[in-house]
């Protein structure tokens, strides 16, 4: 199985603030990485998918990058609204597998 | 506009069966593959299985195979998750999930099971 590392296990940010959260997967999983946004009690929201590849109505603060075997989602400016949970997906091999999550806070 | 909308989740002793539906509308069902993804509470997100379009491949995580069934009816837009042999580690929320460059696009709002004597 693919393993997703992902850090840090939690953050706090400022408002404004540029924040990024990394994954690292065990193997070369070739741009298949999305990355997604739970907030409490809600269902994750697709935000980056193909690695750099901004979902439709997602705000342009939000990016991604990497390739092969490291990826990391960019937060450009923190708001309020970004607070939550954030993690990320690999989609090149079954089984399908996640990062363990970041847990996103205003400082 | 896309909705999944989840169902047939509540509380099921060990050993016992569960069907989840998925019911989908605001776009050709058909045309895509479909996932389930679970998460335990308070923990992190798992993928359970996947469908392709028109239902002739199944992919399934190691835990549960053998004991659960993913299909499909495209004539109905509904994604189903048979579940058989359920074990308290099965306690989740249920989500359903449309595929999207080997991502899960759009998501239901999750359908509840707990496995519990």
């Amino acid at each position: 199985d693919i393993q997703m590392t992902q850090s840090p296990a939690s953050l706090s940010a400022s408002l404004g603030e540029t924040i990024s959260i990394e994954c690292r997967a065990s193997e070369d999983i070739y741009s298949n990485l999305a990355w997604y946004q739970q907030k409490s009690g809600k269902s994750p929201q697709l935000l980056i998918y193909a690695a750099n590849r901004l979902q439709d109505g997602v705000p342009s603060r939000f990016s991604g990058s990497g390739s092969g075997t490291q990826y990391s989602l960019k937060i450009s400016g923190m708001q309020p609204e970004d607070e939550g949970d954030y993690f990320c997906l690999q989609g090149s091999k079954f089984p399908l597998t996640f990062g363990s999550g970041t847990k996103l806070e205003i400082k | 506009e896309v909705q999944l909308v989840e169902s047939g989740g509540g509380l099921v002793q060990p050993g016992r069966s569960l069907k989840l539906s998925c019911a989908a509308s605001g776009f050709t069902f058909s045309n895509y593959g479909m996932h389930w993804i679970r998460q335990a509470p308070t923990k992190g997100l798992e993928w359970v299985a996947s469908i392709s379009p028109s239902g002739g491949s199944t992919y399934y995580r190691d835990s549960v195979k053998g004991r659960f069934t993913i299909s499909r009816d495209n004539a109905k837009s509904t994604l189903y998750l048979q579940m058989d042999s359920l074990r308290s580690e099965d306690t989740a929320t249920y989500y359903c999930a449309t595929d999207y460059y080997s991502s899960f696009a759009y998501w239901g709002q999750g359908t509840l099971v707990t496995v519990s004597s």
